[in-house]
């Protein structure tokens, strides 16, 4: 077992450019969730998805942010224009379903600084 | 509506002492908790959860956490401290609502020292 991947681990972007970071869940999982973390605000829930279905995106600080779940292997979030304060550590983790008590698999983060 | 307290930013422990994080909690229905731990530059690493039955709970690396009901917390403690155990500690709560997200505490910084 792999674990959940992520990639790239650093993204350096200039402020207007888009981004794009990627996650493969966990085998056999079906529930994906992208993570934001700050100093500031902690570890924030930004959108979750189960069997590839987007339950919910409240989360999601502005328009400029989208999550697709294209198939239960791949998920993408996608910053544009990206801005300063986007930069973050940006976490995509997975579960084998979502029921009340099933832990989350975290990847290893993928850490964006805007320029 | 949910949410968890951990109330200490930072906990320094002499190694070989016993160590306690906490965290208290507010749901409206029926608690399911976590801990997690992270290492630097690293995902969180899932330790152990409460579901229901035994109040103590035990998890990875020797941690455990016993949940009090009246008191709505969920304090992690182990018996002897390692060096190793020096990281950042997030306890975390859903209920049994159908629309319940998990929602992590603010994290407490474990230093443990030699």
């Amino acid at each position: 077992d792999a674990g959940v991947i992520q990639s790239p681990r650093h993204e350096v972007t200039e402020m207007g450019q888009e981004v794009t970071l990627r996650c493969k869940p966990i085998s056999g999982h079906n529930s994906l969730f992208w993570y934001r973390q700050t100093m500031m605000r902690g570890l924030e829930l930004l959108i979750y998805f189960n069997n590839n279905v987007p339950i919910d995106d409240s989360g999601m600080p502005e328009d400029r942010f989208s999550a697709k779940m294209p198939n239960a292997s791949f998920s993408t979030l996608k910053i544009q224009p990206s801005e300063p304060r986007d930069s973050a550590v940006y976490f995509c983790a997975s579960s084998p379903r979502d029921s009340y008590n099933s832990p989350l698999h975290f990847g290893n983060g993928t850490r964006l600084t805007v320029t | 509506a949910q949410s968890v307290a951990q109330p200490e930013d930072q906990v320094n422990v002499a190694e070989g002492n016993p160590l306690t994080v906490k965290c208290t909690y507010s749901v409206s229905g029926n608690p399911y908790l976590f801990w997690y731990v992270q290492y630097p530059n690293r995902g969180l690493q899932f330790l152990l959860k409460y579901i229901t039955g035994d109040n103590l709970v035990k998890g990875s690396y020797g941690f455990e956490a016993e949940f009090n009901k009246s008191q709505t917390s969920f304090h992690l403690k182990k018996p002897s401290a390692l060096v190793s155990d020096s990281a950042l500690y997030f306890c975390a709560v859903r209920d049994d609502s159908s629309a319940s997200k998990i929602i992590f505490g603010s994290g407490t910084r474990l230093s443990i020292r030699p």
